[in-house]
């Protein structure tokens, strides 16, 4: 069974801090491995997808990278904000199996930032 | 596009009520699919769906039926509501295998 972890479960930093969230699965076959974003009281809002076969996606402040033979990602978040305050998740598809296509969630890494 | 929408937003049961949970896309995905959310058990897969007429089991499919008679719409039935099914459900659609969008979800509350 795929088991999906993130460390550090909570995170408080100072405003503008480059910081790094970290992903770790344990079954390396899989297909894809996407990042959300969920603000409290809300849903969750994609923010990366990284195929099987890339080594890392960017997207304005945000870069995701992933070692699929040691089953690690991470999100690096550069020059953090404020607004950057929420829990991030981390969830890989497997490329087989029954429920081909079913996320296996992280539990999050709630970041705070502090101005 | 309005994307993944939820209706409705909260929703407050008495033990053993039914209900359906709608959730519709209008991004044409055929990939539709139900979690629940609940603190310490993060997310937990019901049920879900590749495309219109086709349904399957989840992680935790008790309690729930779903049917899929359109692309659009995946609903989500109760059928005898328990307090163990309080709890935030969201629904999700993609592309096969593709990046996958969620709804702003529903809360509910067995009492």
């Amino acid at each position: 069974k795929q088991e999906v972890t993130q460390i550090p479960a909570a995170l408080s930093v100072p405003e503008g801090e480059n910081l790094v969230l970290n992903c770790s699965f344990t079954d390396s076959a899989i297909y894809n491995l996407q990042w959300f974003r969920q603000d409290p009281g809300k849903g969750l809002t994609s923010l990366l997808l990284i195929q099987s076969s890339q080594r890392e996606q960017t997207s304005g402040r945000l870069n995701a990278s992933l070692d699929k033979s040691s089953g690690r990602s991470t999100l690096y978040i550069a020059a953090s904000q404020p607004g950057d305050s929420a829990t991030y998740l981390c969830a890989v598809t497997l490329d087989r199996g029954s429920t081909l296509g079913r996320l296996y969630f992280g539990r999050g890494t709630q970041l705070t930032v502090w101005p | 596009n309005a994307g993944v929408t939820q209706t409705p937003k909260f929703q407050v049961l008495k033990t053993g009520q039914s209900m359906t949970l709608q959730c519709a896309q209008d991004m044409n995905h055929e990939y539709m699919s139900w979690y629940r959310q609940d603190p310490g058990m993060g997310l937990r897969l019901i049920h879900y769906s590749v495309g219109a007429g086709i349904t399957d089991q989840g992680e935790v499919p008790n309690g729930y039926n779903v049917s899929r008679s359109t692309t659009e719409d995946f609903p989500l039935r109760l059928l005898s509501a328990a307090p163990s099914q309080t709890s935030v459900y969201f629904c999700a659609s993609s592309y096969p295998l593709g990046e996958q969008f969620f709804g702003p979800g529903t809360r509910l509350t067995v009492l």
